[in-house]
């Protein structure tokens, strides 16, 4: 079936650490990822996207990379704040489903 | 501004009892959407919506009930069928299913 995978946390980084979040899918086709971040006690917020292979999708300085030889979509950032501490999701969707699947998250810890 | 609007933020059963929890979105989308969040793990989908009185269900709907009578509306019933309610409950909304999903900031339901 089809699943995303996600690198176990919590991952805790010093302020202006260079971030990466690995993030590997399972699925027949070609779905569109997706990165949510989720700050404690909210709901998700969509980070950013892309829809095809060899798109970059980025926002706030993260960027996500859809590799189709590797089946992967690694989330980036060159500097970390402590304001980016928060749950990080990778999920899929298919054009022709619509069901969105998610990996298990991972939680970021950005000291000062 | 346009968005998810759940209510209410916290949210006690007793044992024994229904409880329903409200999702209102004013963005105009077609597709609604419930998660489940337990500590610790990913999103699980318990119903979605394409269209005004249809829905399905997603991977745990029993112990769960759920209504589509108005575009903006999809309020999710926890029934007593549902032996382990006790959790983060996200209500999302997207254009279509295929597009990524705008998520309201949660209801934490909790049994007394």
């Amino acid at each position: 079936g089809n699943s995303v995978t996600q690198m176990e946390g919590p991952v805790t980084l010093s302020e202006e650490a260079f971030l990466t979040i690995n993030c590997t899918y399972t699925a027949t086709g070609y779905p569109s990822l997706f990165w949510y971040v989720q700050y404690p006690g909210e709901g998700l917020q969509l980070l950013l996207k892309a829809t095809k292979a060899d798109d970059k999708g980025s926002n706030k300085g993260f960027e996500a990379t859809y590799r189709k030889e590797t089946t992967s979509f690694h989330l980036e950032k060159g500097s970390v704040q402590v304001s980016d501490s928060a749950v990080y999701f990778c999920a899929l969707v298919y054009n022709q489903g619509g069901k969105l699947i998610f990996g298990q998250g991972t939680e970021l810890s950005v000291k000062p | 501004d346009g968005g998810i609007t759940q209510s209410p933020k916290y949210l006690f059963r007793k044992e024994g009892q229904n409880v329903t929890l409200s999702c209102e979105q004013n963005l105009n989308h077609d597709a609604m959407y419930w998660y489940r969040q337990d500590p610790g793990q990913g999103l699980r989908l318990i119903y979605y919506s394409q269209i005004v009185n249809d829905f399905q269900k997603g991977d745990i709907a029993e112990g769960y009930s759920v209504s589509r009578e108005k575009k903006e509306s999809f309020p999710l019933t926890v029934t007593s069928a549902q032996k382990n309610p006790t959790a983060f409950y996200l209500c999302a909304s997207s254009i279509e299913r295929n597009q990524p999903q705008h998520f309201g900031d949660g209801t934490r339901l909790s049994i007394l």
